[in-house]
């Protein structure tokens, strides 16, 4: 059964570092999104990416995050610079469908910013 | 405003009984879904339930949706030990385009041999 999968599962990095956490969707999926969760905390969404372009982002999305799809597999999120908030877990999704569809999460990155 | 809220925060069975949780949200939706995370785990689809539906099964799994009462409810039957986990419920507003999820804080199962 096809899955998300996500690189790394755990990172470890000093503040002010820059990190990319990598996903490779479903490959017939359309729609892709990133979310977070904070330790003990509720899943919070950061980004949803159609087309090749964001189509909606959160307020936690600052200047410091980027989305991309270099390859038409990978979808990456970066962080240019990491501060000690931005631990976290990591969720990659994707969709078939937009609003009206199931979507499929990989098993997370455990970002942890020292 | 918070959109999805469950009840309760946590829940202690035994195997075999019957375990009911609850989210309510504020906003009008298209869909709600529930999700599954064992414990620092991913997300893992359960079942997907439109605003024009009332009830959907999936194995021992009941969903139902109230859109008047702005409220739904996940029933697991006969649980087993491996049904332990958070369970969360995502909503999909209506004025929503691009499908993003909107999760309640979760109700943590504990389900004991």
């Amino acid at each position: 059964e096809p899955e998300v999968t996500q690189t790394p599962s755990h990172q470890v990095t000093q503040m002010g570092q820059e990190v990319i956490l990598r996903c490779v969707p479903i490959s017939n999926h359309l729609y892709f999104y990133w979310y977070r969760q904070i330790l003990g905390q509720k899943v919070e969404f950061l980004v949803s990416f159609y087309n090749n372009e964001i189509s909606e982002k959160s307020e936690i999305f600052d200047d410091q995050f980027s989305v991309e799809r270099p390859d038409g597999s990978n979808f990456t999120l970066k962080i240019r610079s990491t501060k000690l908030e931005d631990s976290a877990m990591y969720f990659c999704a994707s969709a078939e469908l937009g609003r009206g569809g199931e979507q499929f999460f990989g098993p997370g990155t455990r970002l942890t910013v020292l | 405003s918070q959109q999805g809220e469950e009840d309760p925060q946590a829940l202690s069975i035994q195997e075999g009984e019957n375990a009911t949780m609850n989210c309510s949200y504020k906003t009008s939706i298209n869909n709600l879904q529930w999700y599954r995370q064992n414990s620092g785990r991913g997300l893992v689809h359960l079942i997907l339930i439109r605003s024009n539906e009332r009830e959907k099964h999936s194995g021992r799994l009941r969903v139902t949706l109230d859109t008047s009462k702005k409220s739904s409810s996940l029933l697991i039957t006969a649980s087993r030990a491996a049904d332990t986990a958070s369970y969360f419920c995502a909503t999909v507003l209506t004025t929503d385009s691009w499908g993003k999820l909107q999760f309640g804080a979760g109700t943590q199962v504990v389900v004991t041999p």
